[in-house]
């Protein structure tokens, strides 16, 4: 069965960096794209990345972009999200999400996420 | 940025009854809109993409429906696990997709 497994969330101060992980499995990792969604209470739900199934190409939502890096291991079947110069505002659960698409095409609608991984900015 | 804007707020219905959840966006997304299920605790789940195509293994009491800026998602006969906050999504116009802020269904 699809199991998506997040780590690497915690407290950190502003302006500092933290990696989040997303451990993939019970399907062919490298034939889909993969995001980053976040849920704060706040602002609710937030479409945060997305990457192709094969690491060439990537998106993000203008609130991140510059601070944010996505990436993947397709041979670890691992995504990865690398956060540089958090805000308070980041404060949020963030979950790795599926696209629906198996043909590496960005439909951009979620079918399977995470258990999410709560990270807190704040001094 | 596409505004997606969902009523009610809050749903309070019986064992049985149906319920009609709205989504309305702040522009034309065509069909490009899906509708998710959260329960506390837990991640948001898939039910309904392209407006009226249900997800591998949603039962069929929810539907979709709608095109344009109104879209709606129908519980034919509520069930007590469908208690949740419902979300709606586009995909039409991006970066960014977006969501809607939710409405909560009590049973």
């Amino acid at each position: 069965q699809v199991q998506l497994v997040e780590s690497g969330g915690g407290v950190v101060q502003p302006g500092r960096s933290l990696r989040l992980s997303c451990a993939a499995s019970g399907f062919t990792f490298r034939s889909y794209a993969m995001h980053w969604v976040r849920q704060s209470p706040g602002k609710g739900l937030e479409w945060v990345a997305v990457i192709s199934y094969d690491g060439s190409d990537d998106y993000y939502a203008e609130s991140v972009k510059g601070r944010f890096t996505i990436s993947r291991d397709n041979s670890k079947s691992t995504l990865s999200l690398q956060m540089d110069r958090l805000r308070t505002e980041d404060t949020a659960v963030y979950y790795c999400a599926r696209d629906l698409d198996n043909t590496g095409y960005y439909y951009r609608y979620f079918d399977y996420w995470g258990q999410g991984t709560l990270v807190t900015v704040s001094s | 940025e596409i505004v997606l804007t969902q009523s009610p707020a809050t749903l309070s219905l019986s064992p049985g009854e149906r319920a009609t959840l709205s989504c309305r966006a702040s522009q034309s997304v065509s069909n490009y809109l899906a509708w998710y299920q959260q329960k506390p605790g837990q991640a948001p789940r898939l039910l309904i993409y392209d407006t009226s195509n249900r997800a591998t293994g949603i039962p069929a009491r929810f539907s979709g429906s709608g095109s344009g800026t109104d879209f709606t998602l129908t519980i034919s006969s509520l069930e007590p696990e469908d208690s949740a906050v419902y979300y709606c999504q586009q995909r039409s116009n991006w970066p960014p997709d977006t969501f809607g802020g939710g409405t909560k269904v009590e049973i």
